[in-house]
């Protein structure tokens, strides 16, 4: 059963404008929470994390935000540029766990 | 600093023959996990590796995979017999610290391919 999920399997947006990714999840013992971007024929990369003591975390134009008590968190990319470009994935991880339960990916594409 | 290396990147098998998967982590990285992502799907969680030794091995799929992480260092992952239903990409990460806000390194995967 899906512990994360990604319900946008794709999205397209003008080149700097906003981009918002949204991720859903159902288990409330997840306290960390990572975005990661994948191009093809790579793995998966590291964007941008947060963890569930805070509620927004902004890495230069990256920003997640989380609200728990809806379980629901987004990643904003602003301005959106070509090479954002790429699947992402969602992933929630619970502290004293050992994996990451990962959404089905939303794959953007930024138009020029 | 070498990244998270994966061989082969691609394996066409027939059904019912055996495929091993092998995965070098970044040096000084104790923990070792394998994800598996079927087409159009999430990527799930197959074990974690701890040095040598499994720590969580909860989602392997069934006794026909067997992963192996020979003195800590690299790891393979064999199938055998191989399904239809194996077929996907399989991916490799490595981390100095488990679950972390930080994640871990992806490797770029090995897509399997079972006919």
């Amino acid at each position: 059963d899906q512990q994360v999920k990604q319900n946008s399997p794709s999205l397209s947006v003008q080149e700097g404008r906003i981009s918002i990714l949204n991720c859903d999840y159902t288990n409330s013992m997840f306290d960390y929470f990572l975005w990661y971007k994948k191009y093809p024929a790579e793995g998966p990369t590291f964007l941008i994390s947060i963890s569930s003591i805070k509620d927004k975390n902004e890495d230069g134009r990256f920003t997640v935000f989380l609200n728990k008590s809806a379980k629901h968190l987004s990643l904003h990319i602003v301005p959106s540029q070509p090479g954002d470009s790429a699947v992402y994935f969602c992933a929630a991880s619970a502290s004293t766990g050992n994996q990451f339960y990962f959404g089905t990916g939303t794959s953007l594409t930024v138009i020029p | 600093e070498a990244g998270v290396t994966q061989f082969p990147s691609h394996s066409v098998i027939e059904k019912g023959q055996t495929v091993t998967l092998r995965c070098d982590p970044i040096s000084g990285h104790d923990n070792l996990y394998w994800y598996r992502r079927v087409m159009g799907k999430e990527i799930k969680f197959l074990l974690h590796f701890v040095k040598e030794s499994k720590q969580d091995e909860s989602g392997m799929p069934n006794n026909r995979f067997l992963a192996e992480r020979t003195g800590g260092t690299y790891s393979t992952l064999k199938v055998q017999p191989a399904e239809l239903e194996d077929s996907g990409v399989y991916f490799c990460a490595s981390s100095q610290v488990p679950g972390s806000l930080y994640g871990y390194t992806f490797g770029s995967g090995t897509r399997l391919t079972v006919v």
